[in-house]
């Protein structure tokens, strides 16, 4: 199976900041990676699918790229609405399988 | 307005097991996969399977074969997720979730769960 890493796995910064997290996968995915946002108590949120295309209203400032085994996401001005865990999940297709990363959460200095 | 809408919290004893219910509405219930997606406390998100409410065909992640099984009924637009032999670290939030679609002007491609329940708590306690 196909094992997913993130890193940060935590981090800290102001409003206003560049923030960037990393995700790699164990082995080629090529472009099937997707990225969602879960605030505490409350389900996961689509932002980013395909490794870099922006979901229908979510904000400009999240971006993402990268394929084969790494990727980025970018959040890049920080806003206070933007504290959440963030998870990368690449898919497989033949079999299908789903697997998220383990999360990184974004907190505000 | 598209939403789904899970059953409601469950209690069960260590051996038993779950139906957790994912009710449809604002779309073609039966036009988009939807997936499971549970989450223990404290933890990151993990996928249980999928089931395609238009054939009904199912796949499962390979940790809960032969002990969770996804139906649907089309009639009223609900997915459900049945969960069997019940153990401690089975207590999680549960979500259903669709994998949206996009299309470019010839085709259509899945992309990401677009659409989530508002998740249902099982605790499994004795």
């Amino acid at each position: 199976d196909i094992q997913m890493t993130q890193s940060p796995s935590s981090l800290s910064a102001s409003v206003g900041d560049r923030v960037t997290i990393t995700c790699q996968a164990s082995q080629d995915i090529s472009n099937y990676l997707n990225w969602y946002q879960q605030k505490p108590g409350k389900a996961p949120k689509l932002l980013i699918y395909d490794a870099s295309n922006l979901e229908t209203g979510v904000p400009s400032r999240f971006s993402g790229s990268g394929s084969g085994t790494d990727f980025t996401f970018t959040i890049s001005s920080l806003q206070p609405e933007d504290i959440a865990t963030y998870y990368c999940q690449q898919y497989d297709n033949l079999p299908p399988l789903f697997t998220f990363g383990p999360g990184t959460k974004v907190d505000i200095k | 307005q598209v939403q789904l809408v899970q059953s409601g919290a469950e209690v069960k004893k260590p051996g038993a097991s779950v139906k957790v219910s994912c009710k449809a509405s604002g779309y073609t219930f039966t036009g988009y996969y939807m997936h499971w997606v549970r989450q223990a406390p404290g933890q990151g998100l993990e996928w249980m399977g999928r089931i395609n409410p238009n054939s009904g065909g199912t796949n499962y992640a390979q940790k809960f074969q032969g002990r969770v099984t996804m139906t649907r009924d089309t009639s009223i637009s609900t997915a459900y997720m049945e969960l069997s032999r019940l153990r401690s670290d089975d207590t999680a939030v549960y979500y259903c979730a669709r994998r949206g679609l996009y299309c470019s002007s010839t085709s259509c491609y899945a992309k990401g769960m677009d659409v989530w329940g508002q998740g249902t708590t099982v605790t499994v306690s004795s």
